[in-house]
């Protein structure tokens, strides 16, 4: 299995809901990411998870808190989101080191209305 | 100025054309390069990645690093339509943390 799969695909969401996006890799790598992209944009990283430890957090408000229950599994929960937060939510995972690239998932399409 | 340099494009060209994609960086800490490609509403697709001054060859794909002018390019033979996408050049130190580019638009017309 060389994927990072992420669920679901497309999200809307009004300003007052809470819901959670999920990502899952079987590939054994123990390095986990949220990255948030806007259209034209390259992706922003929002945490770094190490061995399912919250290492980065790069300023991210807190109406978004990501949490690694295992190895395989990343989540991010969203509650009281703004219309900027629309955007593809991103996953990725890599080992912790060496000469390998991130594998990014296929993508969350968030929208708040 | 911003770790990583990349002409956002957009660059447009006839199939069958070479493809020059092109970044510079700043940080000498940077070991470890990257190109990823991203087809619209997509996630980010690993094309390449290499570690050391050089080219290195993957089918119609060439990436090349240049470490003493901090430049990596990313080469397209024979360009196709199906390669039409958003190409992001990304660079780590010895960290877990990757540095993107802006990405560079890409269109092939038949």
């Amino acid at each position: 299995d060389t994927e990072v799969t992420q669920t679901p695909k497309h999200l809307v969401m009004g300003m007052t809901n809470k819901k959670s996006l999920k990502c899952e890799q079987h590939m054994g790598h123990r390095a986990m990411y949220w990255y948030k992209q806007k259209a034209k944009k390259p992706p922003e990283l929002m945490f770094v998870y190490s061995y399912e430890k919250l290492s980065i957090n790069e300023s991210v408000p807190s109406r978004f808190s990501p949490e690694c229950p295992n190895s395989s599994l990343l989540n991010l929960h969203l509650h009281a989101l703004q219309p900027e937060d629309s955007a593809l939510y991103l996953c990725a995972s890599s080992p912790t080191g060496g000469l390998v690239g991130y594998t990014f998932g296929s993508g969350t399409r968030l929208t708040v209305v | 100025q911003k770790e990583v340099e990349q002409d956002p494009g957009p660059l447009s060209v006839p199939e069958g054309a070479i493809v020059s994609l092109n970044c510079t960086y700043s940080n000498s800490a940077f070991q470890y390069f990257m190109w990823y490609r991203q087809y619209s509403r997509k996630g980010p697709e690993l094309l390449m990645y290499t570690y050391s001054s050089g080219n290195k060859e993957d089918g119609r794909f060439t990436a090349q690093v240049d470490k003493s002018s901090k430049y990596i390019s990313l080469f397209i033979r024979d360009s196709q339509p199906s390669d039409s996408a958003t190409y992001l050049c990304a660079m780590r130190d010895t960290g877990n943390q990757f540095y993107f580019g802006t990405g560079t638009s890409l269109t092939v017309i038949p």
